[in-house]
């Protein structure tokens, strides 16, 4: 039983396409995460949610555009992809922020 | 803003050598401490944690005690093994009023039979 799951797990698109990440967990838990992880393994917070509220934003481009529709989805929205968008993303969830993070295993996208 | 800093990699060793990852930090108040490993092609997973000062966290043979007169979250194994081979992150969360998590750059650590 997979606890936190993406889909799909790669994903090769052109520039300027729109895509979305779809993320789901069954812990229980009431926040989540997404991430980014470039090629040197710096991992990026980009957005967090907790009950459907989203509670972080980090300087993330407006072309990025989380959604919750309940407390185990977490999904993420590109438009008008760009190169720089190649990457790996990972969505994480955790019971309560602060608490230890469960992990995905990761996207990875590549923007051609 | 808070920052966790972390030993550039990637370190070599030879199986069952002693390991040590430093990893120190700054934040306000008191963090809770993580350390994650990441194998190649998979998502992160906790390690071990540790939640107020001079506790220690153990997982699988690693430990890591916090230290906050020292403000470090140092990763220590006695005895690595292959299959250890992996990049390690520490972080922390919850400090001050803030939750927002905090990862260091990784450490990738290659143990040679």
């Amino acid at each position: 039983d997979t606890a936190v799951s993406q889909t799909p797990k790669y994903l090769v698109t052109q520039m300027g396409n729109d895509k979305s990440i779809k993320c789901e967990q069954n812990l229980g838990h009431d926040t989540m995460y997404w991430y980014k992880q470039d090629s040197k393994k710096f991992l990026k917070i980009m957005f967090s949610y907790n009950n459907k509220e989203l509670i972080i934003n980090e300087t993330v481009p407006n072309r990025f555009s989380p959604k919750s529709p309940d407390k185990a989805h977490l999904n993420l929205h590109i438009n008008s992809l760009e190169l720089g968008d190649s990457a790996v993303y990972f969505c994480a969830s955790s019971h309560g922020q602060g608490s230890e993070q469960y992990f995905g295993p990761g996207t990875r996208l590549t923007v051609t | 803003g808070n920052s966790v800093t972390q030993m550039e990699g990637p370190v070599t060793l030879s199986e069952e050598a002693f390991l040590t990852i430093n990893c120190t930090y700054t934040a306000t108040g008191y963090p809770s401490l993580f350390w994650y490993v990441q194998y190649p092609g998979e998502g992160l997973q906790l390690l071990l944690k540790a939640t107020k000062a001079d506790d220690k966290g153990s997982n699988k043979g690693f430990e890591a005690t916090y230290r906050k007169e020292t403000t470090s979250f140092h990763l220590e194994k006695g005895s690595v093994q292959v299959s250890d081979s992996a990049v390690y992150f520490c972080a922390l969360t919850r400090s001050g009023g803030s939750y927002i998590p905090t990862f260091g750059r990784g450490t990738s650590l290659i143990v040679h039979p």
